[in-house]
């Protein structure tokens, strides 16, 4: 099972500042496999990232990933209120997928 | 627009079945992967397993002697069984399309559609 380490575990920011959240793999993996999903309280997950760099629908360009043999990193350049959430990196080489711990950002 | 929804018991006793149904909405059930991934009360996700639309499944090594998936491509709809369910059982449960297709000379795969969730609880 690939494991995947996030950190730090949490993030505390002003709005208006640059978050970056790192993902570690245990194993090496696809960038291709690699995701991020935002979670706010009571709220399902919601896809961000896909590919390792890639926007899904509808996300804002202030989202950005990127990836560097078995690190992956999650920017994102200016927080806004809403995005004080827990994140969650996710990768999909095999069976099983398997989810990171979470960054949790919080306002400072 | 995908729209799922979870439905099933909220409470399972220890050593009985949890059986989850999602139904899918706002686009086709047919050549598509599909999800189970649960939360438990405060902690991470855990993806449980998949069903394709044509019945074939792949499950997690650590929950396969417990588990089953169905789908009926005429009701939209996929479930999940579990059986011998303990306390650990207890979560918040998401169904999920499991997206997986390539491009190109690129494949993917991501979860890209989720339900709201369903809260199941395993007590006595």
């Amino acid at each position: 099972e690939n494991v995947l380490t996030q950190s730090p575990g949490t993030l505390s920011l002003s709005p208006g500042e640059r978050a970056t959240l790192s993902c570690r793999a245990s194993q090496s993996v696809s960038s291709n496999w690699l995701a991020w999903y935002q979670q706010k309280p009571g709220q399902a997950p919601r896809l961000l990232i896909y590919g390792a760099s890639n926007r899904a629908t509808g996300i804002p360009d202030r989202f950005s990933g990127s990836a560097s043999g078995t690190d992956f990193t999650l920017s994102i350049s200016r927080l806004e209120p809403e995005d004080f959430a827990v994140y969650y990196c996710e990768q999909y080489g095999g069976t099983p997928p398997t989810f990171g711990g979470g960054t949790k950002v919080e306002i400072k | 627009q995908v729209q799922l929804q979870e439905s099933g018991p909220g409470l399972v006793k220890p050593s009985e079945t949890l059986s989850l149904t999602c139904t899918v909405s706002g686009g086709s059930i047919s050549n598509n992967y599909w999800s189970w991934i649960r939360q438990p009360p405060g902690k991470g996700l855990e993806w449980i397993g998949y069903i394709y639309s044509s019945g074939k499944t792949n499950y997690n090594p650590s929950l396969r002697s417990r588990l089953s998936m169905s789908v009926d491509t005429s009701k939209s709809q996929f479930s999940l069984n579990l059986n011998s369910v303990t306390a650990a059982d207890t979560a918040v449960y998401y169904c999920v399309r499991d997206r997986q297709y390539c491009s190109g000379s690129s494949c993917y795969r991501y979860f890209d559609y989720w339900g709201l969730g369903t809260v199941v609880t395993v007590s006595s």
